[in-house]
């Protein structure tokens, strides 16, 4: 089956660094999404990884290990604004099309 | 911003009822995804279109039905509204580009609440 774990919620302090895990188990994976998600509004798009290793984006970066079925997003500079839940999410292969499968999310507050 | 509305945003209705939720997309994507999220779960796939006519279930279909006519528009459909469907549900298309294959994006959502 399909399985992702990731911290349920996290506290860091604004300026600081925040490293959110996340591990999975899955069949026919096909890369690593994050998604950031503020309160009351929609998932939008962080990055992706399909190989291992790290992908860098301004602030944020995120890594992928396939062998050990295991990523991380690192936010650097934290800010005020990058309170929000943070999704993990496995694209897979299923029937015909790809999928997503979603972990539950992790709620980061950032406190000043 | 990936063109996609959803209505109604907000909706209360009563258990037994049916319920239809609309989204609609602007940029010609073959596939469009219904999920909801609630605590506890994250997001879970209900149903999804690889293109006009062509739908299946996900992981959490029973209850629903979709239809999809045309390319633009897929509609989620509660035949007989229950409390367990109370609930947030996002509408996303995929959009293929280069490296990252299956990028979905997400609509703003419709919070359905079922008394």
């Amino acid at each position: 089956g399909q399985n992702i774990d990731q911290p349920t919620e996290m506290t860091a302090t604004e300026g600081a660094i925040v490293q959110i895990n996340c591990t999975y188990q899955t069949s026919g994976f096909n890369g690593l999404f994050w998604y950031q998600q503020h309160a009351g509004e929609a998932p939008t798009f962080l990055s992706y990884n399909v190989l291992d290793g790290l992908e860098e984006k301004g602030r944020f970066s995120s890594f992928l290990s396939r062998s050990k079925g295991y990523s991380y997003l690192l936010l650097k500079e934290l800010q005020m604004k990058d309170s929000a839940s943070y999704l993990c999410a496995v694209s897979y292969f299923s029937g015909n099309t790809g999928k997503l499968i979603f972990g539950q999310g992790t709620t980061l507050q950032v406190k000043p | 911003d990936a063109g996609i509305t959803q209505s109604p945003r907000h909706k209360v209705t009563e258990t037994g009822t049916p319920v239809t939720l609309r989204c609609h997309q602007t940029e010609n994507h073959r596939y469009m995804y219904w999920y909801r999220q609630d605590p506890g779960h994250g997001l879970r796939l209900i149903h999804y279109s690889y293109g006009v006519k062509d739908t299946d279930k996900g992981e959490v279909s029973d209850g629903y039905s979709v239809s999809r006519s045309k390319t633009e528009d897929f509609l989620l459909t509660l035949e007989s509204a229950t409390s367990s469907q109370t609930s947030v549900y996002f509408c996303a298309i995929r959009r293929t580009s280069g490296l990252s294959t299956d990028t979905q994006y997400f609509g703003p959502g419709t919070r359905l609440t079922v008394l």
